[in-house]
């Protein structure tokens, strides 16, 4: 159980346009979705924390019109990258929490990760 | 927020116990103490975590100090699909309840 996938796992795009992730929980009701960007070698940094049908809040430094997200429903959220650039090449990791109960009601469960790459 | 300090990196001997150590000096009274840990290009696995006792699973064990300022992670039988990097993460205690991932020890079994 509590198995939380992402769509793409791998894409490439040009300059300028604009990429779609996709985060479902398919196992479980995920009351908050986490987002999060990790460069090369470095530690995952969160961008944003998204509740079920309410606005996301944002990490400082992180901007809300180029990291749009959407929960619109308790098994899925996107992040949309807007007007992507080559700086924005990174994997794109979100998590999910819900499900369980009890000592493990805070624990998140992670997807497995999209990379994408901005020509 | 407490931050969390950890070494960069580690080697362990395959079959050996991998002791991983971290400090969390800040840490608050109510705060939780997470592991997880990432294997190259795919998302963190969750190990265990604690508040204040000693907790195992059959993963790891976490040792947590009376003071609550540090805690190691412990593989009891290293092996190689252990290979990873290890992230102690202090768990916020207010609303969203937070991971922020501090840099994580790199953790190398070796045969």
């Amino acid at each position: 159980g509590a198995v939380v996938s992402q769509h793409p796992s791998w894409v490439i795009c040009k300059s300028g346009t604009s990429v779609k992730i996709e985060c479902r929980s398919l196992d479980f009701q995920a009351t908050t979705m986490f987002w999060y960007r990790q460069f090369p070698k470095q530690s995952l940094m969160l961008m944003a924390t998204s509740n079920e049908g309410s606005k996301a809040t944002y990490e400082q430094g992180v901007e809300k019109d180029k990291f749009l997200i959407n929960h619109a429903s308790l098994t899925l959220s996107t992040l949309t990258v807007t007007s992507a650039h080559p700086e924005d090449s990174s994997f794109y990791i979100c998590s999910a929490r819900g499900g369980l109960t009890g000592a493990r009601v805070n624990e998140q469960f992670f997807g497995p990760g999209t990379r994408l790459t901005v020509l | 927020d407490a931050k969390t300090t950890q070494p960069t990196s580690m080697d362990c001997a395959e079959g050996r116990a991998a002791n991983l150590p971290c400090n969390h000096s800040t840490i608050s009274g109510n705060e939780y103490v997470y592991w997880y840990r990432q294997i190259h290009s795919q998302g963190p696995q969750y190990i265990i975590h604690g508040l204040k006792n000693n907790e195992t699973n059959e993963m790891a064990s976490l040792i947590i100090t009376e003071d609550r300022k540090s805690s190691t992670l412990i593989l009891p039988h290293a092996t190689l699909r252990d290979t990873a990097v290890y992230y102690c993460i202090v768990r916020v205690n207010r609303a969203g309840n937070q991971f922020y991932f501090g840099t994580g020890t790199s953790l190398t079994v070796i045969p």
